[in-house]
Formats: C-alpha cells, structure tokens, sequence
C-alpha cells in the first residue's frame, strides 16, 4: 500500500524557538492532506486540511499564524510550529488522499522545553 | 511497536442490516481505541472512542465493544443507512505513545 512518512519522528526544543514537521507521500501523489494533533487523554484531532498549491483550511480553534502548513508539492506538505510554547507539546500526525483513500504518517512527538 | 490490522477492508450491507468491522492490536499496554468516519470528498471524524477500563460504548446506532484478554475491538453500527457509507478507521494508543491506525475499512449501504 501507500506510505507516508514524518520527519522527525521525535524532536525537543526551547520555548520560543520553531519547529517544522514534514509529511513526505512516498510512493504517490497526494493532493490533499491532513494534519492532526492529539490532546493529553483524547484522540486524534484535525488541525488542518493541506491542499496542494492552495492554503490550508484550518479547523475552528486552531491558529493558522501559530501552525504554519505549506503545502509545495504533491508528495510533500510541512507543518511549522511557531514560538513554540510546552503547552505546544503533543503527537502530530499527519495523513496522505490517494484516490480517495486516506493513509496515516507514523506521527511526530513534539516536546517543548 | 503497536501493530493494528483491520477487517474487512471492504464491506457491503443492505440499508437496515447491522455492520461489523473489526480491529486487532498487538500492543498491551494499549489503553485508548478510538474510531474514525471519513466520507468521500470529506475530512475524517471521530465517531466513538472507548477506552481500555470499558467493556462497551454505545452511541445511537454505532457501539464499540474491546476485548482487553484477545486484544480486538469492534465497532457496531445497527440500522445501517445510506449516509454510513465511509471509510472507517480504527486505532490504538497508550498515552504517550505512537498513535497506530488500521488500514481502514470502506462500507458500502446499498439501498
């Protein structure tokens, strides 16, 4: 099947400094794709629909300034943490559309000192 | 790591029959399962979650039942209509953890 790959797969930083994830479509192209963040004790959340050469959609609550999403290619779309803060510390995923079906990157853990 | 598999990955049901798809995981120390619904054309959303000190949760039509003991979890949906038709995503964590999903199950209810 489809892969999708993050990187990093784990990264710490200072508070203040920017972190970006990349979500790589290895094996096909992908117009469209997702990135999630899960909540201490919850599921997975959407953030963010990445579109191919069009900005994000951004899903209520979430702060399109803080959470940068460039989406340059069709096999690559990068999330950027700004100054981030230790409440920015959580699991991102990100997720990959090949003809209608959705395949899932291994996840980012993102810790803030 | 945690590894989830899926089945079925495709599944076609009669409006009104029940569906059933069914997830395995391999990690123990597993402790939250929750369930994705991604309609065509749309984005994905969680529908029901259960976590590992809970035998069974039922929301309306939909239920998820775990297995701690055989490591599966399933999810019902009863009195299926048209608008279940979706891609459905299981999914296992322990809080701390990589966040695994399964393969995802597409369903089909045929009118």
């Amino acid at each position: 099947g489809a892969v999708v790959s993050q990187h990093p797969s784990w990264v710490i930083c200072k508070s203040g400094t920017s972190v970006k994830i990349e979500c790589r479509s290895l094996d096909f192209q992908a117009t469209t794709m997702f990135w999630y963040r899960q909540f201490p004790k919850q599921s997975l959340m959407l953030m963010a629909t990445s579109n191919e050469g069009s900005k994000a959609t951004y899903e209520q609550g979430v702060e399109k300034d803080k959470f940068l999403i460039n989406h340059a290619s069709l096999t690559l779309s990068t999330l950027t943490v700004t100054s981030a803060h230790p409440e920015d510390s959580s699991f991102y995923i990100c997720s990959a559309m090949s003809r209608n079906e959705q395949f899932f990157g291994p996840g980012t853990r993102l810790t803030v000192l | 790591g945690e590894n989830v598999e899926q089945h079925p990955s495709t599944l076609s049901v009669q409006e009104g029959d029940s569906a059933v798809i069914k997830c395995t995981y391999s990690d123990s120390a597993s402790n939250y399962f929750p369930w994705y619904k991604q309609e065509l054309g749309k984005r994905p959303q969680l529908i029901i979650d259960i976590r590992s000190n809970v035998g069974e949760k039922k929301d309306q039509r939909i239920a998820v039942t775990l297995n701690k003991t055989a490591k599966h979890f399933s999810l019902h949906i009863t009195e299926t209509q048209p608008e279940d038709s979706a891609v459905y995503f299981c999914a296992a964590t322990n809080y701390g953890q990589n966040f695994v999903f399964g393969p995802g199950t597409r369903l089909s209810v045929l009118p």
